[in-house]
């Protein structure tokens, strides 16, 4: 069975760092594109970062480009994002996701998500 | 950006409607359209990709049209389970973006 699990969220202050972690499972997580998606509370899905399965591709959202990181380790079947410089817009559902391998670039559609992580940032 | 506008935003609907999500693109993105529901708490769940290619254990009730512009998402006879928020998404271009959401609710 598919799983991702996100972890790391919870209360920081405008101007702080957070590093989110999603662990994967069932399934060889080294073949993936992987990506951060986010809900603000009571509002619409945004797209955060790219990962391609190697790292040779990154991409974020103009939103938190120069202050959030993606990266992977795929021996540890891992992926994170280090946030910095964090808003108070900053604050949302974090989800893990994985681009489908029936997807023809390196970007895609999403067919399996995390339960999500809350971080809020408020001082 | 390439920007996605969903229409309508709220519904209401009976059990057993057929109901009709409408999402258009700021630009042409070929077939490179999901559609995702979403019910309170929960993650996303993945409909349809490509447009039109229904995602496996989809219920057959669900189904997309569409390239260019204009897409739709129809749920040719809706159930209880399915009263949700769907979500497209355009995957044409690397900086992926979200429609705004159509919340179908109980008439």
């Amino acid at each position: 069975e598919v799983q991702l699990v996100e972890s790391g969220g919870g209360l920081v202050k405008p101007g702080g760092s957070l590093r989110l972690s999603c662990a994967a499972s069932g399934f060889t997580f080294r073949s993936y594109t992987m990506n951060w998606v986010r809900q603000a509370p009571g509002k619409g899905l945004e797209w955060v970062s790219s990962i391609s399965s190697s790292s040779s591709y990154i991409y974020y959202a103009d939103s938190v480009k120069g202050r959030f990181t993606i990266s992977r380790d795929n021996a540890k079947n891992s992926m994170y994002l280090q946030m910095n410089s964090l808003r108070a817009e900053d604050t949302a559902v974090y989800y893990c996701a994985r681009v489908s391998a029936g997807a023809t670039f390196v970007w895609g559609w999403f067919d399996a998500w995390g339960q999500g992580t809350l971080v809020t940032v408020s001082s | 950006a390439i920007q996605l506008t969903q229409s309508p935003s709220s519904l209401s609907a009976s059990v057993r409607d057929r109901v009709t999500i409408t999402c258009r693109a700021s630009q042409g993105i070929s077939s490179a359209l999901a559609w995702y529901q979403q019910k309170p708490g929960k993650a996303p769940k993945l409909l349809i990709y490509d447009a039109s290619s229904l995602e496996s254990g989809v219920p057959s009730r669900f189904s997309g049209s569409g390239s260019g512009t204009e897409f739709t998402l129809t749920i040719s006879s809706l159930q209880p389970e399915d009263f949700a928020t769907y979500y497209c998404q355009q995957f044409n271009s690397y900086l992926l973006t979200f429609g705004g959401g159509t919340k179908v609710e109980i008439k």
